[in-house]
């Protein structure tokens, strides 16, 4: 089955830097990539996400690269705000409608003011 | 519109007691998801549903977690007997499985506390 890594397990940046996320993956067939934030004790929510046709989305200051031959995909978050504080989580899903993700095992990423 | 919803959010019980989750996903959705995530890790998932038909439960452990989903709208999963390995938040999830990609909407979680 599919295997998903992440690193690193906990990343301190300062505000207004920027902070990487990898993960990678070990099934060739997945094709779709989301990423959820998790704030402390709250729900994951999705905040970006990339398909296997695709080799890089923007969302104003995140983004996320794949590199399908690799197996790797990374999220980058430039200008960092203390609001970006929170567990970031990768998944990779094999079928076609994105409903059966593997998830990584989280990246805490603490933004210092 | 309204989220997931879960409930209880928190419940704490002595091993070997019976547990019981509830789920009730955003209206319309017609594909719903227990995951299990244990402390600092990424939501395993333990069974999914698409209406009122368990399509993948293949973690499941079917010796003391069952799960239904009647009417193909609430859901509730539950554990009989708990042991103290299944501490941990169960999330709910749920989404319009449809065409193209569809996003996974999770619920708040019940933090389960096995003493």
């Amino acid at each position: 089955g599919e295997n998903v890594e992440q690193h690193p397990s906990t990343l301190s940046v300062q505000e207004g830097d920027s902070a990487v996320i990898k993960c990678t993956y070990s099934d060739s067939a997945s094709n779709y990539f989301p990423w959820y934030k998790q704030e402390l004790g709250k729900r994951p929510q999705l905040i970006i996400d990339i398909r296997s046709n695709v080799g890089e989305k923007k969302d104003q200051r995140i983004a996320v690269t794949l590199n399908k031959t690799a197996k790797h995909f990374s999220l980058h978050i430039t200008e960092t705000q203390p609001e970006d504080s929170a567990v970031y989580f990768c998944a990779a899903s094999l079928d076609n409608y994105g409903q059966n993700f593997v998830f990584g095992p989280g990246t805490r990423l603490s933004v210092l003011p | 519109e309204a989220g997931v919803v879960q409930s209880p959010r928190y419940k704490i019980i002595e091993k070997k007691q019976p547990v019981a989750f509830w789920c009730n996903p955003i209206s319309g959705h017609n594909t719903l998801y227990w995951y299990r995530q244990n402390l600092g890790q990424g939501p395993e998932l333990l069974i999914r549903y698409e209406n009122e038909e368990a399509v993948d439960d293949s973690q499941l452990p079917k010796d003391r977690f069952s799960a239904e989903r009647l009417k193909g709208v609430d859901s509730t999963l539950k554990i009989q007997p708990a042991e103290l390995g299944d501490s941990a938040v169960y999330l709910c999830a749920s989404s319009l499985v449809g065409q193209g990609y569809n996003e996974q909407f999770f619920g708040p979680g019940t933090r389960l506390t096995v003493l």
